[in-house]
């Protein structure tokens, strides 16, 4: 069946330091892939999509590439700051029943 | 443009009680679900609604869990009876009619005691 795999935190970091979540995904046929990111009392938020194989989604210094040929969608961020302490869910869309899976989650906290 | 609403926020309540959680979705979009959100864990999509019919219902617990969306608007979620494997925060989404993107409201937290 469908389901995503994404690295286990907590992830701790210094201020700009790069960041790396890995996540990988099994689908049959062509999800679409999500970041969502989840501030401390707060819902989930969209951070980036991606819809086919190649695609980049890009959005507050955060990018994530569609590679279908390893099933994974790492999200990477250049140089972190602390206001980017939060929860990160990885996401796929199964298109053909419009329900979307998510991982389990990663907490990343980042020291000023 | 308003997003996703929900009420409570917060909810604590003993075993064996009920409790109902309230959505209103964004104007406009026709699908509407309700997840289930563990402490550790990702999200879990408990019931989909297209309009007032729903689209999945597959891992609702029916026994207790029950949600309706008459009048393909807003939406209720209710549990009853509450068991303390409930406590979680309960999410409720929103997108449009062929859209790929859902909306989130803020949740609500219930604990069980």
């Amino acid at each position: 069946g469908n389901s995503v795999t994404q690295m286990e935190g907590p992830v701790t970091l210094s201020e700009e330091a790069f960041l790396t979540i890995n996540c990988t995904y099994t689908a049959t046929g062509y999800p679409s892939l999500f970041w969502y990111v989840q501030y401390p009392g707060e819902g989930l938020q969209l951070l980036l999509k991606a819809t086919k194989a190649d695609d980049k989604g890009s959005n507050k210094g955060f990018e994530a590439t569609y590679r279908k040929e390893t099933t994974s969608f790492h999200l990477e961020k250049g140089s972190v700051q602390v206001s980017d302490s939060a929860v990160y869910f990885c996401a796929l869309l199964w298109s053909s029943a419009s329900k979307i899976i998510f991982g389990s989650g990663t907490r990343l906290s980042i020291r000023p | 443009e308003a997003g996703v609403a929900q009420s409570p926020r917060y909810k604590i309540i003993e075993k064996r009680q009920s409790v109902a959680f309230w959505c209103n979705p964004i104007s406009g979009h026709a699908t509407l679900y309700w997840y289930q959100q563990i402490l550790g864990q990702g999200p879990k999509l408990l019931i989909q609604f297209q309009n007032n019919g729903v689209v999945d219902d597959s891992q609702l617990p029916k026994d207790r869990f029950s949600a309706e969306r008459l009048k393909g608007v807003d939406s209720t979620l209710k549990i009853q009876p509450a068991k303390l494997e409930d406590s979680a925060v309960y999410l409720c989404a929103s997108s449009p009619v062929g859209g790929n993107e859902q909306y989130f409201g803020p949740g609500t937290r219930l604990t069980v005691t």
